[in-house]
């Protein structure tokens, strides 16, 4: 089914350990996000990309780095994790034509565990 | 950035009509108002999106009052499987400041 693939969908690191969490949508999407949601949180947005090659910096950045690798991509880095970034991972991604969203897409998410 | 008010949490019967109501007194003039729907262990899921008056689906309807401080989500005759936490957000055209909130948490009961 045509979506957004995040992939794993489960990983525990240690502190300090870096990994690249994967992204990737089907849909010809220009606009993709990276989200974290906390325990009984809302979701809080880390990075998006608003067009193949460009990237910024959303409400929590620090810590991650991301790449836009082509239009169907986008990777969230986390380069020396922390407990503190424990979370579930969401990536997104809509389309925005002129003025209109017309809404995201979510994939199913990374639960990532750091002790 | 529009910030958003919702109750925290609703209870309701299985075949009742629910109404989730969302402040956003600050709203901008280019913001549009979304609705996702989260189940647990999954994404959120875009439900109905509207900028103003009545916009209905096969899923629910968004109801606007003219000055869109406020928007109100119905789900007519809600089961089970509507149990899940409800998202307003308001922003920009271009979508790229939606800020998600705690949401409410809808339990329908049998």
């Amino acid at each position: 089914n045509a979506g957004v693939t995040q992939t794993p969908k489960f990983q525990v690191l240690k502190t300090g350990q870096s990994m690249t969490l994967q992204c990737a949508q089907d849909m010809n999407h220009n606009s993709m996000y990276w989200y974290r949601q906390d325990p009984g949180m809302g979701l809080r947005l880390i990075y998006y990309s608003a067009s193949e090659g460009t990237t910024d910096k959303g409400e929590v950045p620090n810590g991650y780095n991301v790449s836009r690798l082509n239009k169907r991509e986008f990777s969230l880095r986390l380069e020396s994790a922390a407990p503190s970034q424990t979370s579930v991972y969401f990536c997104a991604s809509s389309e925005v034509q002129g003025v209109t969203n017309y809404g995201y897409t979510f994939g199913s998410g990374t639960r990532l565990t750091v002790v | 950035l529009a910030k958003t008010t919702q109750p925290i949490s609703m209870d309701s019967y299985e075949g009742q009509e629910v109404n989730i109501t969302c402040s956003h007194n600050n709203i901008a003039t280019n913001d549009y108002i979304t609705w996702y729907q989260q189940f647990p262990s999954q994404g959120p899921r875009f439900i109905i999106q509207g900028y103003k008056t009545k916009v209905t689906n096969e899923v629910a309807s968004l109801f606007i009052p003219a000055d869109r401080k406020s928007s109100t989500l119905s789900l007519p005759r809600v089961s089970l499987s509507d149990t899940a936490v409800y998202y307003c957000l308001v922003g920009d055209n271009y979508g790229q400041n939606f800020v998600f909130g705690p949401g409410t948490r809808l339990s329908v009961l049998p």
